[in-house]
């Protein structure tokens, strides 16, 4: 089965440098790569996704690139704020609904003004 | 829009209680829910998946009859931890997909259930 790898598992950062949060995967036939920002007491939110069929996604401050090749992806945060402060969870699944979204363990993000 | 409810947020039972947490989509309807469950400063780990209509269908080491799950409409599933001991504590999840697109995979979480069981 698919397994998702993250790094690192905490990360620490000044208030307007960039964040890179790595996963990787094992399963080929994985195309569907979400990543979660969750806050202290409450669920998941979707903050970004990319599929399989592009290398890279942007959405303001926050961008997700994939190397299929290599079965990895990554989130980067630029100019971080001290509201970035939060656990971010990657995850990966064929993309099709119904099926199971794998999680990496999550990447505890400080953002220190 | 895609805006998932999870009741009751919070919720502290006796042991050997039963305990029934509700997830609902509330803006759409869903072909899948997903249930997790997420011990402090860890990952999500999947319970169970379930369908609409049909039985769920259960990570291996979860135990069904403990942990029912009840999937009557295209917006309501329900979860009920049953004879519930202080092991069971946890943050309980619900996710859903959207039902109008089926080829994608986005999941929309709730914002969790903490059970504590004394």
């Amino acid at each position: 089965g698919e397994n998702v790898e993250q790094h690192p598992s905490t990360l620490s950062v000044q208030e307007g440098d960039s964040a890179v949060i790595k996963c990787t995967y094992s399963d080929s036939a994985s195309n569907y790569f979400p990543w979660y920002k969750q806050e202290l007491g409450k669920g998941p939110q979707l903050i970004i996704d990319i599929r399989s069929n592009v290398g890279e996604k942007k959405d303001q401050r926050i961008a997700v690139t994939l190397n299929k090749t290599a079965k990895h992806f990554s989130l980067h945060i630029t100019e971080t704020q001290p509201e970035d402060s939060a656990v971010y969870f990657c995850a990966a699944s064929i993309g099709q609904a119904g099926t199971a979204l794998i999680f990496g363990k999550g990447t505890t993000l400080s953002v220190s003004s | 829009g895609a805006v998932v409810s999870q009741h009751p947020s919070w919720v502290i039972c006796k042991s050997g209680t039963s305990v029934k947490i509700e997830c609902r989509s509330l803006d759409f309807q869903a072909t899948t829910m997903f249930w997790y469950r997420q011990f402090p400063k860890q990952s999500l780990m999947l319970m169970a998946t379930s369908n609409e209509g049909s039985k769920a269908t259960y990570e291996q080491g979860v135990e069904k009859d403990k942990f029912l799950i009840n999937h009557a409409s295209l917006t309501l599933s329900t979860l009920t931890v049953t004879s519930a001991h202080p092991e069971d504590s946890s943050f309980y999840i619900c996710s859903a997909n959207v039902a109008r697109d089926v080829s994608k995979n986005i999941q929309y979480f709730g914002a969790g259930t903490r059970l504590s069981v004394l």
